[in-house]
């Protein structure tokens, strides 16, 4: 059972426009959530979050947009940039009791074509 | 600042056998959590530790068991193993605040054949 889904497992975009990945979630109990990107060989680096007090978080090209009521959440990126392809993971803190952990998708491959 | 240290970068094992991955946590980082990998999966928490102490552990048998050591630095222990164990270790380092500010090291792949 997948608290966290990213169904798009790959994602090809030009550079210069935008990309949007997606990210559903299960767990109405959830209340911090986590963009990641992940180069092969490299481990995950924070990217930008967003508590569930909030609906939007921007920070310079990336922003992250979250709906509560429809459970997803949504990463942009404008302009993309050859750079930025990676995996990218979405994350949500699952903060029960005193066990602070991360629950992961499986990831959406961003191809930026020069 | 340094940031998280994993070893070995690779590794392979025999099943049945045991292993040991290394984790050093970045500068003033009090926590550490572990990730299994596995190919083409979102990382899989398998436990954390706060101050030398297991505070948390995810849907992982007893054969995985860890150690934080009071430098913070911390130990994955794998008895037994089998071949699904082969992936991706990961080591996250946080400072335990209300954050979840956690820094990735690189990782450990395992193969088990």
């Amino acid at each position: 059972d997948q608290q966290v889904k990213q169904n798009s497992p790959s994602l090809s975009v030009q550079e210069g426009r935008i990309s949007i990945l997606n990210c559903d979630y299960t767990n109405s109990m959830f209340d911090y959530f986590l963009w990641y990107k992940k180069y092969p060989a490299e481990g995950p680096t924070f990217l930008i979050s967003i508590s569930s007090i909030k609906d939007k978080n921007e920070d310079g090209r990336f922003t992250v947009f979250l709906n509560k009521s429809a459970k997803h959440l949504s990463l942009h990126i404008v302009p993309s940039q050859p750079g930025d392809s990676a995996v990218y993971f979405c994350a949500a803190a699952d903060n029960a009791g005193n066990n602070r952990k991360l629950i992961w998708g499986l990831g959406t491959s961003l191809a930026v074509n020069p | 600042e340094t940031g998280v240290t994993q070893s070995p970068t690779h590794l392979i094992k025999t099943r049945g056998q045991q292993v040991t991955l290394r984790c050093s946590s970045q500068s003033g980082h009090n926590t550490v959590s572990w990730y299994q990998q596995a190919l083409g999966q979102g990382p899989q928490f398998i436990f954390q530790y706060y101050r030398e102490e297991e505070n948390g552990r995810g849907n992982f048998p007893p054969r995985f068991s860890g150690l934080q050591f009071p430098n913070y630095s911390s130990e994955l222990n794998v008895n037994a193993l089998e071949l699904d164990d082969s992936a991706l270790y990961l080591c996250a380092s946080s400072d335990g605040g209300r954050g979840y500010g956690y820094t990735f090291g690189s990782g450990t792949r395992l193969t088990v054949v």
